[in-house]
């Protein structure tokens, strides 16, 4: 098995600040997601990248950043960060095929002061 | 565009009751359909999958049919316990463009002992 690891686990952040949030997976999958989560409102796609050096907007790219640096990582950036902003962003990667299943990391916790 | 709807924020059950989370979906062709849970303080992990060759996924005690039809695909358990407690979410896999999931709202389904 395979497993996705976020990094850090909690970031606290000043308002106006660029805040990067980081992702390493070792399955070896093709395509890597970043997703938001905030209470009540499931899961928001803001980026995904199908390969190396791709990147595809999601629904809740503005105010983010991506790079897709190598096949194994994946990060992201809150450009600007909003005061009292707290949410989940959770990393996940899957293969390039329509059934396959699509695996998480445990989160990063975003708490902006 | 493809989207999942979940109309039931929350579920509140006693242990040993029956267990229906409704879920429809609206697409244009014919997708692979998933269920996924997530438990406090991790991320979602796939629960059972459908795909249009099966219709049918069962995994753990839950089970989901894919209805063309009706465009539906409810979760179901016959006889729950306080282990289930979580947030089940209905997703979709979109091969439009390339392969991503769209995931519905979620419902918080909390069983009391």
């Amino acid at each position: 098995g395979g497993i996705i690891t976020q990094t850090p686990k909690f970031l606290i952040g000043q308002e106006g600040q660029k805040l990067t949030l980081k992702c390493q997976q070792n399955f070896n999958h093709d395509t890597m997601y970043w997703y938001r989560q905030d209470s009540g409102k499931g899961l928001r796609l803001i980026y995904y990248s199908i390969t190396e050096n791709d990147l595809q907007k999601g629904d809740l790219s503005e105010g983010y950043d991506a790079s897709r640096e190598k096949k194994s990582s994946f990060s992201l950036t809150v450009t600007s960060a909003q005061k009292n902003e707290m949410a989940v962003f959770l990393c996940a990667s899957s293969l390039r095929d329509r059934n396959t299943e699509v695996f998480f990391g445990k989160g990063t916790r975003l708490t902006v002061v | 565009g493809d989207s999942v709807t979940q109309m039931q924020g929350q579920v509140t059950l006693s242990e040993d009751d029956f267990l229906f989370i409704n879920c429809t979906y609206s697409t244009t062709w014919y997708p692979t359909l998933f269920w996924y849970v997530q438990y406090p303080g991790e991320g979602p992990q796939l629960l059972l999958k459908v795909t249009t060759a099966n219709n049918k996924g069962i995994s753990r005690g839950f089970e989901a049919t894919y209805d063309k039809g009706t465009t539906s695909f409810h979760l179901q358990k016959a006889s729950v316990q306080e282990s289930d407690s979580a947030v089940y979410y209905c997703v979709l896999g979109d091969w439009t463009n390339a392969y991503k999931v769209i995931f519905g709202k979620g419902t918080h389904l909390h069983v009391l002992p």
